[in-house]
């Protein structure tokens, strides 16, 4: 247990749909950094926050949002779902900000668009 | 941006065998991660090792920053051992982990 704490684990929707996946960090981490697994991109970068406010952006839609709120968890909003959307989406979380220290990953949500 | 490339992109292995799994990078890093996925879609944290040798039982890894290259040695392996093996780095000007294509590795009783 990595102490990274995601839900939904399992999500089936429709195309056009929205929804919201959340994260808890370990404790005491002030990082939270979210990516996308899908089977043809591989491990890839969204976004990153820290201490609430943004710090880092990667390949993030413009359809996709996300928020870290005062309390550290952070939610992962996707709007107007299309079929390439269905992945796997990870929340890490670590200590600091900066490019050094380790991360650690949640188990996942498991987002299908049909 | 910097690569990361892993070797070999498949193994299989009978089970009790030893192997080593590659990953270069293209650029100084000063944080490089072995995570393991295992069936069910879990990253489990294997290393955090920007330099230098580590080991935790069957398993051990070795960064050489200088030459841009980490391995990692998996020992008398076994079944649960299977999965995708995948190394990430970090520069010091970026705060995201890169991870490479991965190594995915079938262990056979």
């Amino acid at each position: 247990d990595s102490g990274v704490t995601q839900t939904p684990k399992h999500l089936i929707t429709a195309t056009g749909q929205r929804v919201t996946l959340r994260c808890s960090p370990r404790s005491g981490d002030l990082s939270v950094y979210w990516y996308q697994q899908s089977l043809d991109q591989g491990l890839q970068f969204l976004i990153q926050y820290y201490n609430g406010e943004e710090r880092a952006k990667g390949n993030i839609l413009e359809r996709f949002s996300a928020q870290q709120f005062p309390d550290l968890h952070s939610e992962l909003n996707l709007s107007s779902l299309e079929l390439g959307d269905s992945a796997l989406y990870f929340c890490a979380s670590s200590v600091a900000g900066g490019a050094t220290g380790e991360l650690f990953f949640g188990e996942g949500s498991r987002l299908t668009v049909l | 941006g910097i690569q990361v490339e892993q070797s070999p992109p498949d193994l299989i292995l009978q089970e009790g065998a030893n192997s080593t799994l590659r990953c270069n990078f293209s650029d100084s890093v000063n944080n490089l991660q072995w995570f393991h996925q295992n069936p069910w879609g879990q990253l489990i944290n294997l290393f955090y090792i920007p330099s230098g040798t580590k080991q935790n039982g069957r398993l051990s890894a070795t960064t050489v920053a200088t030459e841009r290259y980490s391995l990692l040695y998996i020992s008398s392996s076994q079944t649960t051992d299977s999965g995708v093996y995948f190394c990430a780095v970090r520069m010091d000007s970026s705060y995201k982990l890169i991870f490479g294509s991965g190594t995915r590795l079938l262990v056979r009783p």
